[in-house]
């Protein structure tokens, strides 16, 4: 059984572009989390889709934005990229309340 | 709202000693907690979780924590450290929907 998979695993940008970043959960869940974790502090929840709708958004501006497909995997865009942006983004999956992450895409926005 | 604060940055422990993660959190309603370790490099593994059952959890490689409400406390111990469990430790509070809130984390480091 795959756990939660991740692509790509990295990414180099440069400001202004935009990004696009992929997560397929574990198989039986319906809900996937993003979080954006910063070199050197704990992740922050940008948002959590569950029925292909946005249910919960952390303080994260409209440049970033998500989707979820019928077959449950998801999308991160962020718009306009910023080098504050530079961080590992982390997908996490759950059927309840506990979540299991993927291993992350590490983007560089230069 | 909730929140969690993980008292020490950084832990030094020596291999074979017991290791002491502090972590306490702050909620209106009763929290379901978890600990997760990350390797460097790596994603974040669950290590065990509190959902308002024991308040003594036992977790993966002999890890355990212990809620208690009073103290609002929910620190993880081991008795014996290995040197694989270098790693950060991240304390978390759930909201009951799937938002977590993360703590800072603690760097564990282990000599021989």
């Amino acid at each position: 059984d795959a756990g939660v998979t991740q692509s790509p695993t990295h990414l180099i940008k440069t400001r202004g572009q935009q990004v696009t970043l992929r997560c397929s959960p574990k198989s039986g869940h319906d809900t996937v989390s993003w979080y954006q974790q910063a070199l050197g502090q704990g992740p922050q929840f940008i948002f959590q889709y569950y029925e292909e709708e946005e249910r919960q958004r952390g303080n994260f501006p409209d440049r970033f934005s998500g989707h979820q497909f019928p077959n449950y995997s998801s999308e991160l865009n962020v718009n306009a990229l910023l080098l504050g942006d530079s961080a590992l983004y982390l997908c996490a999956s759950s059927s309840k309340e506990t979540q299991y992450f993927g291993p992350g895409t590490r983007l560089l926005v230069l | 709202a909730q929140s969690v604060t993980q008292l020490d940055s950084h832990v030094s422990v020596s291999e074979g000693t017991p290791v002491l993660l502090r972590c306490n959190y702050s909620s209106s309603y009763s929290p379901s907690l978890f600990w997760y370790v990350q390797h460097p490099n790596k994603g974040l593994q669950l290590l065990l979780k509190y959902t308002s059952a024991a308040t003594l959890v036992k977790g993966i490689n002999g890890f355990e924590a212990e809620f208690k409400k009073s103290e609002t406390s929910f620190h993880l111990t081991k008795p014996s450290a290995h040197m694989s469990d270098a790693a950060e430790y991240f304390c978390v509070v759930s909201d009951g929907w799937g938002k977590f809130q993360f703590g800072a984390g603690t760097q564990v480091v282990v000599t021989p």
